[in-house]
């Protein structure tokens, strides 16, 4: 267990919906990384932010949107889904910036219909 | 744009002999470079990572040699196990926080 928790665990939902995947970070730490994995795929990254602000970003679509709260938990927004956004969602951890070390949650597994 | 090249995408070894997995990368700010596993439906775990300051690095089994004039990185892992068989990441990140993955390399461990 790395200590960074995600919910839900799985989404099913249809295309043109919304939804939002939370992540808490390992106690302490103050980066939040998101990733998007599609089936045999790698690991995109998509934003980080570090204590609130956004410190990052990489192939997020403009559909999709993230922020961190003031306790320091994250969210991410994806709206208009597209059956091509079925993928693992994973939020990763750190406790300062510059992508070291990161600890990975259990991934949020989104199916769009 | 930046990118990390990573090969072979496959990669079968005896059990007990030794596996390599090498990573390029095209961002010569990049200064760390960590190195990921990933068990079937399981999260990516960090198991070894290199900073640009650093030539190898080792950790038991496993080892890490950075060359930053070629920009390339490799991941040594001797004596495998069963248990090594697994998906493994590299990745390239600079001060600015933006990494980029590999797309990964699937080992297989044979009996």
């Amino acid at each position: 267990d790395s200590g960074v928790t995600q919910t839900p665990k799985h989404l099913i939902t249809a295309t043109g919906q919304r939804v939002t995947l939370r992540c808490s970070p390992r106690s302490g730490d103050l980066s939040v990384y998101w990733y998007q994995q599609s089936l045999d795929q790698g690991l995109q990254f998509l934003i980080q932010y570090y204590n609130g602000e956004e410190r990052a970003k990489g192939n997020i679509l403009e559909r999709f949107s993230a922020q961190q709260f003031p306790d320091l938990h994250s969210e991410l927004n994806l709206s208009s889904l597209e059956l091509g956004d079925s993928a693992l969602y994973f939020c990763a951890s750190s406790t300062n910036t510059g992508g070291l070390e990161q600890f990975f949650g259990p991934g949020t597994r989104l199916t769009v219909l | 744009g930046e990118n990390v090249e990573q090969h072979p995408s496959t990669l079968s070894v005896q059990e007990g002999d030794s596996a390599v997995i090498k990573c390029t990368y095209s961002d010569s700010a990049s200064n760390y470079f960590p190195w990921y596993k990933q068990e079937l439906g399981k999260r990516p775990q960090l198991i070894i990572d290199i900073r640009s300051n650093v030539g190898e690095k080792k950790d038991q089994r496993i080892a890490v040699t950075l060359n930053k004039t070629a920009k390339h990185f490799s991941l040594h892992i001797t004596e495998t196990q069963p248990e090594d068989s697994a998906v493994y990441f590299c990745a390239a990140s600079r001060e600015d926080d933006k990494i980029i993955f590999g797309k990964g390399t699937r080992l297989h461990i044979l009996p």
